[in-house]
Formats: C-alpha cells, structure tokens, sequence
C-alpha cells in the first residue's frame, strides 16, 4: 500500500513564477492536509481538504495561494508570482476519515531563486 | 506565546541512554497529542497518538500526557544511534478542527 506521495520533490522558481505541488492522497484516504515547514522551524498548518470541498484554510496567505482536491487526481497547491519568503518544504498529509491519524508524505522542497 | 513551546536542542547523548523530550501548550481546548519523528529531507512519521493524561508504551518509546499541567512528554530507552532525528510534537483540539498545531520540533542525536 504506497504512501502519500508528492511530486516534484525539487521545485526551483524564479521570483514571479508559479508553483504547483500536488500530493496523491493514500488509497482510501480522502481528506488531505498542506503543511509549511520553514527553515528552522516547525509545521504550520495551510489548509484542509476534502474531495472537492476547502473544510479549513485559516492558515493559507490570502493572496497567491491557492489549493484544490478535484474529484479525480491529485490535490495542488498552488502559489503564485512567488517571492523568495516562499522557500519551505511543503508537506502533505492524508487520513482516511476526519479527526483521524495524518499520514505525512515526503514533502516538496521550493526554491525561489 | 506560541500555543506549543518545545526546547529546538539540539541534544545529544550517548548510545544507551534514556532520552526525554518535552513540549509545553497553552490551550486546554488541546485533547489529542502525537510524536512525529523526522529524518533530514524525509517527511515526518508518526510514532505515538495519545488522547488522555496517563503514560502509553511502545517497545522503546513512553508517550506522558499530564493535562493539568498542559505538559508532554517522549521517553526513549535504551537509545539507538538510529534514534537520531528531529522529534515533534503535534496537538490538536478536539473533533470539528482538524489541524495540528505542531512544537518547533528537538533535533537529536545519539552518539555511538
């Protein structure tokens, strides 16, 4: 049973660019999580997804982020016109049900040149 | 103040030893608790999930929940130099957020 996956692992931007993540949930997994991580500090929570559906982004900027879990493929996040403030790991999470143990994928690093 | 405090470390101790880690939080709203253990460049991996005050046990690893202190903790024994990682807490409140509000992590190292 493979793992939440995410891809690319390595993404480099120049300042202005997009970015798009995407995270493949677990199988039978349909809430995902998107996590920050900055350089020398911990994760901070972005946004909860349902197919779908936003349940939660209280902690997404409110400008060029976005995130969507369409009903077929992969969750993204994207981040537009980025700045170099944006270079994190970004960190995907699965569970199968709500209020239930998140699964954590590899993580994307960005790079913002 | 930050809603969960952990001590960023690092810390290193020899090979065999017991290790204590340790977060601190705010919000007695706070009911379910998890360490995650993460590898450099690799994503984090849940070791222990805990929902009450009381201690939880498995094999090398004790998770200690004291709620009227707001205070956790993580004890490994007999320490591996496999052990050797960054370990975060993780809370959250109880059902209807989901979110996990995570400590800035301890960074570990287990000297052979």
């Amino acid at each position: 049973n493979a793992g939440v996956m995410q891809n690319p692992r390595h993404l480099v931007r120049r300042r202005g660019q997009e970015a798009r993540l995407r995270c493949s949930p677990m199988k039978g997994h349909s809430h995902v999580y998107w996590y920050r991580q900055l350089p020398e500090e911990g994760l901070k929570f972005m946004v909860y997804l349902q197919k779908e559906n936003i349940i939660d982004e209280s902690g997404m900027p409110k400008e060029r982020f976005s995130a969507e879990f369409p009903k077929e493929g992969p969750s993204i996040l994207r981040i537009q016109q980025v700045v170099r403030g944006d270079s994190a790991a970004y960190f995907c999470a699965s569970s199968p049900i709500a209020a239930d143990t998140q699964y954590f994928g590899p993580g994307t690093r960005l790079t913002v040149l | 103040q930050k809603e969960v405090e952990q001590d960023p470390g690092p810390l290193s101790v020899p090979e065999g030893a017991i290790v204590s880690l340790n977060c601190t939080y705010s919000n007695s709203a706070f009911q379910y608790f998890m360490w995650y253990r993460q590898y450099s460049r690799k994503g984090p991996e849940l070791l222990m999930y805990t929902y009450s005050s009381g201690n939880k046990e498995d094999g090398r690893f004790t998770a200690q929940v004291d709620k009227s202190s707001k205070y956790i903790s993580l004890f490994i024994r007999d320490s591996q130099p496999s052990d050797s990682a960054t370990y975060l807490c993780a809370i959250r409140s109880n059902s209807g957020n989901e979110k996990l509000t995570f400590g800035t992590g301890t960074r570990l190292t287990i000297i052979p």
